[in-house]
């Protein structure tokens, strides 16, 4: 149990576009879902938190307008990545709390590689 | 504001041995909850192990334990007859359970079993 899915795995756009990334709950109801970016070998940095139905809230320095996210239902959240640039390719990952236990577990998606040309 | 901090950026241990990765952090907070999470080359985050603050017992998962020492803010984790699987990368996180329950991570420890 407690599966969480992203798609795609890997994507590689062209500088100036924009780029969706799919976070899912499969088998359980995500109240929240978190949104991470990785740099090679360093930690993982928290980019914004959603709560179903409403406005995400980002972290200092993050640009809310460049990553849009939008948490519709209890189980799917989505990143997109608006006018992308080299300097966004990264790692990005999403996490999910489980709302029926109220645990305090996050259940991390196997990651995002995005790649701008 | 919380900080969590891993001084070990990497370390190595030979298989079958025991390995003791460190954590400290920083907190006013009474109640909190503390976690180790595994990522391996796949890149997929892995629990590895929870401990709750207000348990004075140290949590233990088969081959891994906890040593947490909730006055020094010490939460470290040991590795017993460490496998070559165990090579990942390992972090250690915090979490207040109220507001956002968002993750403070430390920085991370390398970790390679040899054969």
């Amino acid at each position: 149990g407690a599966v969480v899915s992203q798609h795609p795995s890997w994507v590689i756009c062209k500088s100036g576009t924009s780029v969706k990334i799919e976070c899912r709950s499969l088998d359980f109801q995500a109240t929240t879902m978190f949104w991470y970016r990785q740099f090679p070998k360093q930690s993982l940095m928290l980019m914004a938190t959603s709560n179903e139905g409403s406005k995400a809230t980002y972290e200092q320095g993050v640009e809310k307008d460049k990553f849009l996210i939008n948490h519709a239902s209890l189980t799917l959240s989505t990143l997109t990545v608006t006018s992308a640039h080299p300097e966004d390719s990264s790692f990005y990952i999403c996490s999910a709390r489980d709302w029926a236990t109220a645990g305090y577990e996050q259940y991390f998606g196997p990651g995002t590689r995005l790649t701008v040309t | 504001a919380q900080t969590v901090t891993q001084s070990q950026p990497e370390m190595s241990v030979q298989e079958a041995e025991t390995v003791t990765l460190s954590c400290t952090y920083d907190t006013s907070e009474n109640n909190y909850y503390l976690f180790w999470y595994k990522q391996p080359p796949s890149r997929q985050m892995i629990l590895v192990i929870r401990q709750e603050a207000y348990k004075q017992q140290n949590a233990t998962e088969n081959r891994f334990s906890v040593n947490f020492q909730k006055a020094a803010k010490s939460f470290s984790l040991k590795i017993s007859d460490s496998q070559l699987g165990d090579t990942a990368m390992y972090f250690c996180a915090f979490m207040k359970p109220s507001g956002t329950y968002k993750y403070i991570f430390g920085t991370g420890t390398r970790l390679k079993v040899l054969a």
